[in-house]
């Protein structure tokens, strides 16, 4: 089964400490794409990619930097951590998936910042 | 703001009975998307509507866009305890690279 993978579930960080998320996708998709979630704001996009090296900003992409160096793999940093970034991130991919180009997510990664 | 106002954001049922949930968007609407998200977990995708489409079913789900309105409504019929889930809008707009724009979502509940 196609898959997205986000290295780390649950995380927990100090105010100012710089934070990696990672997300890997088997899909061979071009475009791929970081969410935060919050209670009562739904998904918000940070950041989302639609090849090697290229990016966009998204909705709220302060705070925020991403990196994308290989077509699999799509990172999301957070240089100095603050705690309004304690939040739940969502990685998607995009491609063709039963017929029609739809996201793929991953688990998700919940992160603290204390 | 783009983003899809879902309404009710709360839905609490009895298995068997019927849920429906609506969603709307001040910007037009392209390709609809409608995803299930389990708790603490991830995003899967349910069912697409077309601009083009009126109505589409999958299983027991039956999903409407009215595109003059710009909204759609997604309907589980002969819900089961394990539809208890968080469900989100999520539409392509004019945008390309599949980027969407999401609801606030509805949180079901359905009691055995």
């Amino acid at each position: 089964d196609v898959k997205v993978t986000q290295s780390s579930r649950y995380l927990v960080k100090r105010t100012g400490e710089k934070v990696f998320l990672e997300c890997v996708q088997d899909m061979d998709h071009e475009n791929m794409f970081w969410y935060r979630q919050d209670p009562g704001l739904g998904l918000r996009l940070i950041y989302f990619s639609y090849d090697v090296k290229m990016k966009e900003k998204g909705d709220i992409p302060e705070g925020y930097s991403v990196s994308r160096e290989k077509k699999e793999r799509f990172s999301l940093i957070l240089e100095s951590a603050s705690t309004n970034q304690t939040s739940m991130y969502l990685c998607a991919s995009h491609g063709r998936r039963g017929g029609a180009n739809v996201l793929t997510f991953g688990a998700g990664s919940r992160l603290t910042v204390l | 703001s783009q983003q899809g106002e879902e309404d009710p954001q709360a839905l609490s049922i009895q298995e068997g009975e019927n849920a429906t949930m609506n969603c709307s968007y001040k910007t037009s609407i392209n390709n609809l998307q409608w995803y299930r998200q389990n708790s603490g977990r991830g995003l899967v995708h349910l069912i697409l509507i077309r601009s083009n489409e009126r109505e589409k079913h999958s299983g027991r789900l039956r999903v409407t866009l009215d595109t003059s309105k710009k909204s759609s409504s997604l309907l589980i019929t002969a819900s089961r305890a394990a539809d208890t889930a968080s469900y989100f809008c999520a539409n392509a707009g004019g945008t390309s690279y599949g980027k969407l724009t999401f609801g606030q979502g509805t949180i079901l509940t359905v009691h055995p």
